[in-house]
């Protein structure tokens, strides 16, 4: 079955570059899109962006300007960068398998189980 | 403020039918944007529920159904149980002229009394 594994650092200090890898296993990292969505602490989903295995990306439009994504089909992994980041970037960030449909991201099949990034000095 | 309106809470006895709403506009779900609908558990990674309005992945019991009407979506579930006390969010796209991406309702708390 699909699996995804999210690692990174727990803390990362305010204005400095918040670095996730989200390993993909169980499935062939070219059959989806990948996505990282967020959820504050105590709050709902946000989708930051999604990747293709040619390395093509979406991103959302309040993120687009700090956020990269990329993509290792050698190491079946997926990484997300987001710099300048502060104490409203704090969340649980989560990957996910993403369908496309229409050139559009569609729906999120598989999530991973998440992984806390707290910005704080 | 969410782009998906969804109510912050709703409850139900066990064995009732309990109703969430998703309130978008002609920039989602009014432009034909497909409507989903996650569960997450307390604790957990969400889970995919119901996906293109109306359809049931694999394994997820009949008692959840989905529907979409103009501008609005709602999750259904009949034969409340005790299991299915967690958060429930429904998901589309927008598209307007500020940008365009993947959108999230703001969630409901299901309680099962």
């Amino acid at each position: 079955q699909v699996q995804l594994q999210e690692s990174g650092p727990g803390l990362v200090k305010p204005s400095e570059t918040l670095s996730l890898t989200c390993s993909v296993s169980g499935v062939s990292i070219n059959s989806y899109y990948w996505s990282w969505i967020r959820q504050p602490p105590g709050k709902g989903l946000e989708w930051i962006g999604c990747v293709y295995f040619s390395g093509s990306t979406n991103y959302s439009p309040s993120l687009k300007s700090r956020v990269t994504i990329s993509i290792d089909t050698s190491r079946k992994q997926v990484s997300l960068r987001l710099n300048s980041v502060t104490a409203a970037d704090t969340a649980v960030y989560f990957c996910a398998s993403t369908t496309f449909r229409g050139g559009k991201p569609e729906r999120f099949d598989y999530w991973g189980q998440g992984t806390l990034v707290t910005v704080s000095s | 403020q969410s782009v998906l309106t969804q109510p912050p809470s709703v409850s139900g006895a066990p064995g009732q039918r309990v109703t969430i709403s998703c309130t978008g506009s002609s920039s989602n779900i009014g432009a034909n944007f497909d409507v989903h609908w996650y569960q997450q558990l307390p604790g957990t990674a969400p889970k995919l529920l119901i996906y293109v309005n109306t359809n049931r992945p694999s394994g997820v019991p009949d008692r959840f159904s989905g529907s979409k009407s103009g501008t609005s979506a709602s999750l259904a579930i009949t034969g409340l149980q005790a299991e299915d006390e967690a958060d429930y969010y429904c998901q589309s796209y927008d598209s307007s002229l500020s940008g365009s991406g993947v959108v999230f309702g703001g969630g409901t708390k299901l309680t099962v009394l």
